[in-house]
C-alpha cells in the first residue's frame, strides 16, 4: 500500500512564475490537508479538502494561492506569481476520516521543497 | 489566541531518558498529538492523548493533564536515530490542528 505521494520533490521557480504541487493520498483516504513549513518553524495549516470540496481554507493566503481535489486525480496546490517568501517545504497529508473523528492520524507525504529565485 | 509552547532545543545522551514538555492554550480541546520529524523529512505520528494520564508505547510515552494544559513526551533508552524534532499538536474545538514549532532533540554518544 503506497503512502502519500507528492511531486515534484524539489521545485525551483523564478519570481512571477506559477508553482503547481501535486499530492496523491493513500489508497482509501478521501481527506487531504496541505501544510507549509518555513525553515526552523513548525507546520502551518493551509487547507483541508475532500473530493471536489474545500472544507476549510482558513490557513490559505487570500491571494495567489488555490487548491483543488478533483474527483479523479491528485490534489493540486497552485501558487501564482510566486515571490521569494513562498520558498518553503509544502507537505500534504491524508486521512481516512474527517477531522471530527478521534485519533485523526494524518499520514504525511515527503513534501515538496519550493525555492523561488 | 491559540498558542503552543515547547522548548526549542534539547540535548541528551545515548541510553538516557529525556522528557519534552508542551503547554498549550487553545480554543477548546479535542486531543493532543506528538509527531516526530527527521531533518528534511515528513512528520510521522507518535502518539495521541485525549484523556488525562500516561499512554505508553514501547520506548515512548506521552502524558496529558487537560486541567493544566500540559503534556510531555518521554523517550527512554535513547538511540542516535532519535535525533529529530518532536512536534506537539493540539486539536481545538473546531477540529483544527494547531502545530507547535517543535523541539529539536540532539543525542550525543
Amino acid at each position: 500500500n503506497a503512502g502519500v505521494m507528492q511531486n515534484p520533490r524539489h521545485l525551483v521557480r523564478r519570481r512571477g512564475q506559477e508553482a503547481r504541487l501535486r499530492c496523491s493520498p493513500m489508497k482509501g483516504h478521501s481527506h487531504v490537508y496541505w501544510y507549509r513549513q518555513l525553515p526552523e518553524e513548525g507546520l502551518k495549516f493551509m487547507v483541508y479538502l475532500q473530493k471536489e470540496n474545500i472544507i476549510d481554507e482558513s490557513g490559505m493566503p487570500k491571494e495567489r494561492f488555490s487548491a483543488e481535489f478533483p474527483k479523479e486525480g491528485p490534489s493540486i496546490l497552485r501558487i501564482q506569481q510566486v515571490v521569494r517568501g513562498d520558498s518553503a517545504a509544502y507537505f500534504c497529508a491524508s486521512s481516512p476520516f474527517g477531522q471530527e473523528f478521534e485519533v485523526n492520524e494524518q499520514y504525511f507525504g515527503p513534501g515538496t521543497r519550493l525555492t523561488v529565485t | 489566541g491559540q498558542n503552543i509552547d515547547q522548548p526549542t532545543e534539547m540535548t541528551a545522551t545515548e541510553g538516557a531518558i529525556v522528557q519534552i514538555n508542551c503547554t498549550y492554550q487553545t480554543s477548546g480541546f479535542n486531543g493532543l498529538f506528538w509527531y516526530q520529524q527527521h531533518a528534511g523529512e515528513a512528520p510521522t505520528f507518535l502518539s495521541y492523548n485525549v484523556l488525562d494520564g500516561l499512554e505508553e508505547k514501547g520506548r515512548f510515552s506521552s502524558f496529558l493533564s487537560r486541567s493544566k494544559g500540559y503534556s510531555y513526551l518521554l523517550l527512554k533508552e535513547l538511540q542516535m536515530k532519535d535525533s529529530a524534532s518532536y512536534l506537539c499538536v493540539v486539536m481545538d474545538s473546531n477540529y483544527q490542528l494547531i502545530w507547535g514549532a517543535g523541539t529539536k532533540l540532539i543525542i550525543k554518544p
